[in-house]
C-alpha cells in the first residue's frame, strides 16, 4: 500500500519570503501522480500543483514549484513570494497512474502554513 | 467548468437519526465518485469509491452498513450515515471524476460538516 508522509505539522514564513514544504511517499508503482492541495479555513480542497512521475521536469504554477526526486521518493513544494492568502493547510497526495481515475487519493497528514505579516 | 456541489454544507442532528449527504457533478458526467472523511486538524481519509450503477467499494475499516453509498446516476452520489452517533461527527468531502485511459482530475465538493448531538 502506498503512504504519504509530511513531517512538518506546521511551518511559518514571513510575507514575501520563500518557504518549502516537505513530502515523501512510498509506492511500488512506477507510474503515478503527485499533488499538492491547499485547504484554507473554508475547508475547500484547492489543487495547487500536479506532477506526473514519468516527467523529469519539475512542475511550476506561478509562485508554486515542486522539487520532484523520484529515486528518493521526495516531492517538496516551494512557495515563492509568500502572500497572506497562502495561509492554509497543505496536503501532499498520491494516486497511481494505472487506475485510470478509479483510485482515490492518498493524502499526507498535512502542513499548517502560517504567513507572518 | 467541472463543478461539484455537495449538500448540505452543515447538518446537526440527534443521535440515532440517519443523515443523507448528496454529491452532484453539475457540468460533467462523473463515472466515479469518492467519499472522504476528515477529522478536525487531520488529513482526508478515503472511505469509499462509488461507480455509477454498481456497488461501492469500501476501504478497510469502513462499515458499509453504517455508511450507505448510492451512485444511481452519472451526476449524483449519496452518502447516508445510518443511526448516527457522536463518533460519526466529522467533515465529509466528496470528489468526482471521469474515468478514462488518461489521467482525469478529481473535482471536490465543498464538504459537509456533520455534528451528532
Amino acid at each position: 500500500a502506498q503512504t504519504v508522509t509530511q513531517s512538518q505539522p506546521e511551518m511559518s514564513v514571513q510575507e514575501a519570503e520563500t518557504v518549502t514544504l516537505s513530502c515523501t511517499y512510498d509506492t511500488s508503482e512506477s507510474d503515478y501522480y503527485l499533488f499538492w492541495y491547499k485547504q484554507p479555513p473554508s475547508r475547500q480542497m484547492i489543487l495547487v500543483i500536479r506532477q506526473e512521475a514519468y516527467k523529469q521536469q519539475n512542475a511550476t504554477e506561478n509562485r508554486f514549484s515542486v522539487n520532484f526526486q523520484k529515486a528518493a521518493k521526495s516531492f517538496s513544494l516551494k512557495i515563492s513570494d509568500s502572500q497572506l492568502g497562502d495561509a492554509a493547510m497543505y496536503f501532499c497526495a498520491y494516486i497511481p497512474y494505472s487506475g485510470g481515475g478509479a483510485d482515490g487519493l492518498t493524502f499526507g497528514k498535512g502542513t499548517h502554513l502560517i504567513i507572518q505579516p | 467548468g467541472a463543478v461539484v456541489s455537495q449538500h448540505p454544507s452543515r447538518v446537526i442532528c440527534k443521535s440515532g437519526t440517519s443523515v443523507k449527504i448528496e454529491c452532484r457533478s453539475l457540468d460533467f458526467q462523473a463515472t466515479t465518485m469518492f467519499w472522504y472523511r476528515q477529522f478536525p486538524k487531520k488529513s482526508l481519509m478515503l472511505m469509499a469509491t462509488s461507480n455509477e450503477g454498481s456497488k461501492a467499494t469500501y476501504e478497510q475499516g469502513v462499515e458499509k452498513d453504517k455508511f450507505l453509498i448510492n451512485h444511481a446516476s452519472l451526476t449524483l452520489s449519496t452518502l447516508t450515515v445510518t443511526s448516527a452517533h457522536p463518533e460519526d461527527s466529522s467533515f465529509y468531502i466528496c470528489s468526482a471524476t471521469q474515468q478514462g485511459a488518461a489521467y482525469q482530475p478529481q473535482h471536490f465538493g465543498d464538504g459537509t460538516r456533520l455534528s451528532i448531538l
